[in-house]
């Protein structure tokens, strides 16, 4: 079968490290993306692996180890404006894009 | 125009009433989908098209239809709506392909929020 799971919700203050886990089960593999979304507003892209290891982008660095079937999305130096659900997404082929259900990323003052 | 414009921007339906609903972009992308999506069940493909002329079926096809007469545009049909077709739904579109990248990344429209009674 084909799934994804990532945590439900994930909290944290202001300047912090956050990492928010991703492990899927698919027969097919293309790759794993990243979008964000803020509450009422449209997802947007954040990140893209196809190979093992570490991309990085300003303060968001996205993972994966296809051998672990596994990634992860890592946020630092939180802002407020980081407040959003973040959606770990992987392709079964070149077109077809495959979401999880989603973490909401709360940040606290 | 600047982007993905999909609507109406919401929209209450009786059921067994048929509805489509707009999307057109102006990026000239090859690609276009189509996804619903509901509290705690993230975002599920409905339909998509690699191309102007065709169109595949994704994960939760049933009851709904699409065509892409031209690069443009990607309207979805609902034959006769159900409660069950309660959702936001998103369009969104890609260059999948023609920069020979093994990756695509899909910009969404806005949304469409329908309320089936």
């Amino acid at each position: 079968g084909q799934s994804l799971e990532q945590p439900s919700e994930v909290t944290a203050v202001e300047g912090a490290i956050v990492q928010i886990n991703c492990t899927y089960q698919t027969s097919g593999f293309y790759g794993l993306s990243w979008y964000q979304q803020h509450d009422g507003g449209a997802p947007t892209f954040l990140s893209y692996n196809a190979l093992d290891g570490l991309e990085e982008t300003g303060r968001f660095s996205s993972f994966l180890s296809r051998s672990d079937s596994y990634g992860y999305l890592l946020l630092q130096e939180l802002q407020m404006k980081d407040s959003a659900s973040y959606f770990c997404a992987y392709y079964i082929n070149t077109d077809k894009l495959i979401f999880g259900t989603g973490t909401r990323l709360q940040v606290f003052p | 125009i600047a982007g993905i414009t999909q609507a109406p921007t919401s929209q209450i339906l009786a059921a067994g009433r048929r509805m489509t609903l707009r999307c057109t972009q102006d990026m000239r992308h090859n690609a276009m989908y189509w996804y619903r999506q509901d509290l705690g069940l993230g975002l599920r493909l409905i339909h998509y098209s690699n191309t102007a002329g065709t169109t595949g079926k994704g994960e939760v096809p049933d009851g709904y239809s699409v065509s892409r007469a031209n690069t443009d545009d990607f309207p979805l049909t609902l034959a006769s709506a159900v409660p069950s077709q309660t959702s936001v739904y998103f369009c969104a579109s890609s260059d999948s392909g023609r920069t020979g990248s093994s990756y695509n990344e899909q910009f969404f429209g806005p949304g469409t929020r329908l309320t089936v009674l």
